[in-house]
């Protein structure tokens, strides 16, 4: 069952800050977050394991909610590199190790 | 750059028709899967595998057959395509052996048209 991302879509300006967050309904081990542009593969940004912890790459960061099966995506301060598809990714406890289950994905747009 | 590559990048073929999509990896990474990308779904699992030979199913596994018999090659068939199968393609590796911390990177996709 893929998770659910919320919202679809967003549109900023230039220096504006958003949230995008992905729920399971699945107890997980850990959450990996990829950024698509348009025409081009997903790109890693980062990865949450289950104990909450909070991590960062340049202006995005993102957290894990263990007790809610949800992780969210903070982008501050967003740049016209940021537009793009988020995707996030999930894997399971107890599923098997390397797969993940990935939902349908936030846009984003920034605009000046 | 985790030194994938997927061949064909395009292809148009018509329904009926056998199909197979390769990715290559230069890294001898274990773990290699096919996705398959298309609006309103984000990425969905066909296969994947986990070494030489052994291969698993994903979630829209059906219509679609793997082989992996070296570690560089993972490939995709489609024995006899049809229109819902028209998608975009993705491989990609896994860069650990099988633990809960491993990172997937995505080979460059592969745009399959089913006419």
């Amino acid at each position: 069952q893929q998770p659910v991302q919320s919202p679809q879509a967003v549109i900023l300006r230039e220096g504006e800050d958003a949230v995008i967050n992905c729920s399971s309904s699945k107890a997980l081990y850990s959450v990996h977050w990829y950024r698509q542009k348009h025409g081009e593969a997903p790109v890693f940004l980062m990865i949450l394991l289950k104990g909450g912890e909070q991590k960062g790459h340049e202006k995005i960061s993102a957290s894990f909610n263990e007790k809610k099966q949800q992780s969210s995506l903070y982008l501050t301060a967003s740049q016209l590199s940021y537009s793009g598809t988020y995707f996030c990714g999930t894997q399971r406890l107890g599923g098997t190790a390397s797969k993940l289950t990935f939902g349908t994905g936030t846009r984003l747009q920034v605009t000046l | 750059d985790a030194g994938i590559t997927q061949s064909p990048r395009h292809k148009v073929t018509e329904t009926g028709t056998p199909v197979t999509l390769r990715c290559h990896q230069t890294e001898n990474h274990r773990y290699m899967y096919w996705y398959r990308q298309d609006p309103g779904h984000g990425l969905r699992l066909i296969h994947y595998s986990y070494g030489v030979k052994d291969t698993d199913k994903g979630e829209v596994s059906d219509g679609y057959s793997v082989s992996r018999s070296k570690t560089e090659d993972f490939l995709l068939t489609l024995e006899s395509a049809t229109s819902s199968q028209t998608s975009v393609y993705f491989c990609a590796i896994s860069t650990s052996s099988g633990g809960a911390t491993d990172t997937q990177y995505f080979g460059p996709g592969t745009r399959l048209t089913v006419l």
